[in-house]
């Protein structure tokens, strides 16, 4: 079965720009998540989805970062304004049903912050 | 609550000898516990999970054992080998929030 697909896989903006992430969960996959990780740490979790409903939203930085998943389909994350602090990799992964599930993580997008 | 520890942060080991990483989550209600290596530049990837109503699971050179009453799993690595080098994160969920909580991660150095 094909994986979970993210682009772009790296992106560099300057501070204040806006940035769009896009993935594209395994096909029948119910949940997806998107993560932030900086580097030498684990994934922090920044939205999940079961279906096109949001489950927990409660680490997104909701004055700048923004989410949607459309049709219960595919994602999108939107950064706007970035922070310098918001460089990390950002990645996707969806599970079949629930979140006490394996989870399938996408390649991610590297994003650098200028 | 929302927390996972995960211990060592680093682990340096010689070819051929044992690796073991702990974790300790919180919610009692967990149930299923996965490890997953991340190797340099690269996704996750579950490596092997557990669920609560077992003690221990094996697969190969890797083995999980999981204490319900303590609240703590560990990840079992025998003969290493230079490839299994990586970093190994645990997750646990947290079912008041029904997510998944991931550990800071293991960074395991395997010395040929």
């Amino acid at each position: 079965e094909a994986g979970v697909a993210q682009s772009p896989r790296y992106k560099i903006i300057e501070k204040r720009q806006s940035v769009a992430f896009w993935c594209n969960p395994i096909s029948g996959h119910a949940t997806l998540y998107w993560y932030q990780q900086i580097l030498g740490q684990g994934p922090k979790l920044l939205i999940q989805f079961q279906n096109n409903g949001v489950v927990d939203d409660s680490q997104l930085p909701k004055d700048r970062f923004s989410a949607e998943r459309l049709k219960g389909v595919d994602s999108t994350l939107k950064i706007q304004p970035a922070k310098l602090e918001d460089s990390a990799v950002y990645l996707c992964a969806s599970s079949l049903a629930g979140y006490q599930e394996t989870q399938y993580f996408g390649p991610g997008t590297r994003l650098l912050v200028l | 609550g929302e927390n996972v520890e995960q211990h060592p942060s680093t682990l340096s080991v010689q070819e051929g000898d044992s690796a073991v990483i702990k974790c300790t989550y919180s919610d009692s209600a967990s149930n299923y516990f996965p490890w997953y290596k991340q190797e340099l530049g690269k996704r996750p990837q579950l490596i092997i999970d557990i669920r609560s109503n077992v003690g221990e699971k094996k697969d190969q050179r890797i083995a999980v054992t999981l204490n319900k009453t303590a609240k703590h799993f560990s990840l079992h690595i025998t003969e290493t080998q230079p490839e299994d080098s990586a970093v190994y994160f645990c997750a646990a969920p947290y079912t008041g929030g029904f997510k998944t909580i991931f550990g800071a991660g293991t960074r395991l150095f395997v010395k040929a």
